[in-house]
């Protein structure tokens, strides 16, 4: 089935630094969704992709979905102590349902 | 934006006890509500897709009669875990998909499900 691939599992980073995670697939995915999940919480909704090929920037975060369509990164700059978390890239199934990658653990020390 | 609210965030009881999940969209109607199990350090693992005014739709290897769904509106659909037993504690979260077209799935804030 399909299946997404998420790098790096996990980061540990200086606070300022910049961070860039991406995610993969052996198929193609017509959208692609980053979401980030803080400790006890649900997963929240950061960017949408909808095109290929296309840039899209909220805040600090920058997402592109890749020409392919079978790949997709996230790249977080001058990181904060509040960008901790554990981020997901997931995708619509030929069937609707929501694939997500296994995470990218992000730590980031002050 | 859209919200989903689950209710209730936390809960705590003894082996066999039945316990129910609420699900709620707040602003947006959703004919479709999806059912997550996580589980420590791993990903979200869809256990059934919730469709109103009909039958789930349960992803295999997940017992139907163990957790049972009903969406009988719009704006809510619940999950039941009957006779629940320490294997079933877990982290369980909901998402919720707007009707109108096509839009991501917004989340619920999750249950974390602790049976003693």
């Amino acid at each position: 089935g399909q299946q997404l691939n998420q790098s790096p599992q996990s980061m540990f980073i200086q606070e300022g630094e910049d961070v860039s995670m991406n995610c993969t697939s052996s198929s193609i995915f017509n959208t692609w969704l980053w979401y980030k999940q803080e400790p006890g919480e649900g997963p929240v909704l950061l960017i949408a992709l909808y095109k290929a090929g296309e840039l899209t920037s909220n805040g600090r975060l920058t997402a592109q979905f890749g020409i392919t369509r079978k790949d997709s990164f996230l790249n977080i700059s001058a990181s904060i102590p509040s960008d901790v978390g554990i981020y997901f890239c997931a995708g619509p199934s030929n069937t609707g349902k929501l694939i997500f990658g296994q995470g990218t653990t992000l730590q980031v020390k002050p | 934006g859209a919200v989903v609210s689950q209710h209730p965030s936390r809960v705590i009881c003894k082996s066999g006890t039945s316990v129910k999940i609420e699900c709620r969209s707040l602003d947006f109607q959703a004919t479709t509500m999806f059912w997550y199990r996580q589980f420590p350090k791993q990903s979200l693992m869809l256990m059934a897709t919730s469709n109103e005014g009909s039958k789930a739709t349960y992803e295999q290897g997940v017992e139907k009669d163990k957790f049972l769904i009903n969406h009988a509106s719009l704006t809510l659909s619940t999950l039941t875990v009957t006779s629940a037993h320490p294997e079933d504690s877990s982290f369980y979260i909901c998402s919720a998909r707007d009707r109108r077209g096509y839009q991501p799935q917004h989340f619920g804030d999750g249950t974390r499900l602790s049976i003693l």
